[in-house]
């Protein structure tokens, strides 16, 4: 596929489990983004990727939130213990480089209970 | 800080009416403003930049740095054209997105 893709889809956790969310970039894309879209909400940023570096995790809304990018590539963003308020779409996008255009996932639905 | 703000959260007009959506900004720098659309069950695309001054399926939008806004306007609004539009800028590091809440468009027949 051409297009970012994200595993799984929709997620429902009950509180407290930990969750592993996973996105696709398109192949050769140097920068991976996390976003993360309440419902009602545009995306707010969490955390960017430049290789295997992560070089902005400003986003991040706890340490209950972690991300990594170990060979450059596909990306899993993890988040323990999970609370009512992590409930949210989130979503990928990638770049070719720092500055061009991103391009989006179809995000993951997480709902928890 | 920076900050896109959309005052609309739904915009009704009938097929063949003008539409525009509005989009006002805070930034401190000169930022590269986009418009995002999200059609139903489709993810999130690329509308138009202001950097390209390009028309995408009849819209346009022109940034006003005296009015930090950037409106997207199009004459003849279309049932097709119904989605939800997110107005974002992308600060002068070229990193991340911010994006404003997003106002849904509703083309009526």
């Amino acid at each position: 596929g051409a297009g970012v893709s994200q595993s799984p889809r929709y997620k429902v956790a009950k509180r407290g489990q930990d969750v592993a969310l996973r996105c696709d970039p398109i192949s050769g894309h140097v920068s991976l983004f996390w976003y993360q879209q309440a419902l009602g909400q545009g995306p707010e940023f969490l955390t960017y990727f430049q290789n295997e570096a992560q070089l902005d995790k400003s986003g991040l809304p706890s340490d209950r939130f972690f991300a990594e990018r170990p060979e450059g590539s596909v990306s899993t963003l993890k988040i323990q213990r999970t609370q009512q308020e992590d409930s949210a779409v989130y979503l990928c996008a990638s770049s070719l480089e720092r500055g061009q255009l991103q391009y989006f996932g179809p995000g993951t639905r997480l709902t928890v209970l | 800080a920076q900050r896109v703000t959309q005052p609309e959260k739904l915009l009704s007009v009938f097929k063949g009416a003008p539409v525009e959506l509005k989009c006002n900004y805070s930034y401190s720098g000169s930022p590269e403003l986009f418009w995002y659309v999200q059609y139903s069950r489709q993810r999130l695309q690329l509308l138009l930049r202001h950097i390209s001054r390009e028309s995408i399926k009849g819209f346009t939008a022109d940034l006003n740095k005296g009015e930090t806004s950037f409106h997207l306007k199009k004459p003849f609004a279309q049932e097709e054209d119904s989605a939800m539009y997110y107005c974002a800028l992308l600060d002068n590091y070229g990193q991340n997105f911010v994006f404003g809440p997003g106002t849904r468009l509703s083309v009526l027949p």
